[in-house]
């Protein structure tokens, strides 16, 4: 099945500075990578996710890449604010068959943004 | 976007004893529902998926006779944990698939279970 690394597992920044979360998964069908955003106690949110077939998408201060040969993809969040701080979880699936639409996610990052 | 809601919000209750958690779809038809399980300061596990009408597959590791789960709608599905173990506490979620909006899933709000 699908494994799905996440690093790093704590990530300190001060507010302004940019942050960068990464993500390797193991089964090369699949094709889907949100990133959720998680505050404690609340369900997970998701902030932005790309497809296989887009190496790239942006979203105001927050923007993911995906390379395929890899297998990685990853977070920016430029201009980090206090409220950025989270739990950050990536994740991959894959579609079609009886896995399709299962999620497999990565071990979380704890975000913490320095007033 | 897709609304999912679940009820209750939070359960207490005596180990041995039995506890239903409900997950709603409420503005879409959740083909496809899923549960999972978070422990404090670790990720989401994926519990089981479950097809309406049909019978939920789950993940190795998860005891289905323990974990019941139930997609009798597009809109309903159920998790009963029976003769629940404090080892159950958890944060249970649920999040509801749509052939709309294909591998995209919508999380319920949670169920946090203590089980004394």
């Amino acid at each position: 099945g699908e494994n799905v690394e996440q690093h790093p597992s704590t990530l300190s920044v001060q507010e302004g500075d940019s942050a960068v979360i990464k993500c390797t998964y193991s089964d090369s069908a699949s094709n889907y990578f949100p990133w959720y955003k998680q505050e404690l106690g609340k369900r997970p949110q998701l902030i932005i996710d790309i497809r296989s077939n887009v190496g790239e998408k942006k979203d105001q201060r927050i923007a993911v890449t995906l390379n395929k040969t890899a297998k990685h993809f990853s977070l920016h969040i430029t201009e980090t604010q206090p409220e950025d701080s989270a739990v950050y979880f990536c994740a991959a699936s894959r579609g079609g068959g009886t896995s399709y639409g299962k999620l497999t996610f990565g071990q979380g990052t704890i975000l913490t943004v320095h007033p | 976007g897709a609304v999912v809601s679940q009820h209750p919000s939070r359960v207490i209750c005596k180990s041995g004893t039995s506890v239903k958690i409900e997950c709603r779809s409420l503005d879409f038809q959740a083909t496809t529902m899923f549960w999972y399980r978070q422990f404090p300061k670790q990720s989401l596990m994926l519990m089981a998926t479950s097809n309406e009408g049909s019978k939920a597959t789950y993940e190795q590791g998860v005891e289905k006779d323990k974990f019941l789960i139930n997609h009798a709608s597009l809109t309903l599905s159920t998790l009963t944990v029976t003769s629940a173990h404090p080892e159950d506490s958890s944060f249970y979620i649920c999040s509801g698939g749509s052939q709309k909006a294909p591998n995209e899933q919508f999380f319920g709000p949670g169920t946090r279970l203590t089980v004394l």
